[in-house]
């Protein structure tokens, strides 16, 4: 079965250290794979994904298939980075989504 | 119309009685979803809806649980008689077209439903 496997809860870094947030998947075929964020009291939105190699907020992510990952990274963390980040692979027409990683960012 | 609108934000009903919640796609979406958001659960998906019709209704957890879409635009989830295990955030979400043709889905900001 499909499944996104986000193994941490929580992350909390300092201000300016690198962050990373892990994300494994399994997936028979070729898949889709995203970021979506939901800042506090924010709905749930597109951070990226990773047919677009772009890098948003500073963010990137890399598709390694020989490894079936998708870690989010930011070489430097922002106070405003603090948020709700869930991973998430198309599956048909639906997405499906990881349990979820709260990053937190202290000054 | 911004985004995905969802009504009510918060709900808080007695156990074994039914709820509808509400929801109003992004005009011109044609592709509608159904998460329930859960404390350490994540996003688990419900339904989809392409127009009126919903292909793919696998996520609905029990036959209590049903859902609707009228004019190929406003959505309903019902619950009928709710269990304390319904309570968690009820997320919409729509996109132009399905989210295996590349396009981005917009989510609303959700239901609120507690069970007492």
């Amino acid at each position: 079965a499909q499944r996104v496997t986000q193994p941490e809860k929580l992350l909390s870094v300092f201000k300016g250290a690198p962050v990373e947030l892990k994300c494994n998947y399994s997936y028979s075929g070729s898949p889709e794979l995203f970021w979506y964020v939901q800042y506090s009291r924010q709905r749930l939105q597109l951070l990226l994904r990773h047919i677009s190699r772009e890098s948003i907020k500073g963010f990137t992510a890399d598709l390694n298939k020989g490894e079936t990952s998708f870690h989010l990274k930011k070489p430097f963390a922002q106070e405003e980075d603090s948020a709700m980040y869930y991973c998430a692979l198309t599956d048909t027409d639906k997405l499906i989504f990881g349990t979820g990683t709260r990053l937190q960012v202290f000054p | 119309g911004a985004g995905v609108s969802q009504s009510p934000s918060n709900k808080v009903t007695e156990k074994g009685k039914d709820v509808e919640l509400r929801c109003d796609p992004i005009s011109g979406h044609t592709a509608l979803y159904w998460y329930r958001q859960s404390l350490g659960q994540g996003l688990e998906f419900l339904i989809y809806f392409q127009g009126n019709s919903a292909p793919d209704k696998s996520g609905l957890p029990s036959d209590r649980f049903s859902a609707e879409r009228t004019g190929g635009s406003v959505s309903t989830l019902t619950i009928q008689r709710t269990q304390q295990e319904d309570s968690a955030v009820y997320l919409c979400a729509s996109s132009l077209g399905s989210a295996s043709s590349g396009n981005t889905i917009y989510f609303g900001e959700g239901s609120w439903l507690t069970v007492v």
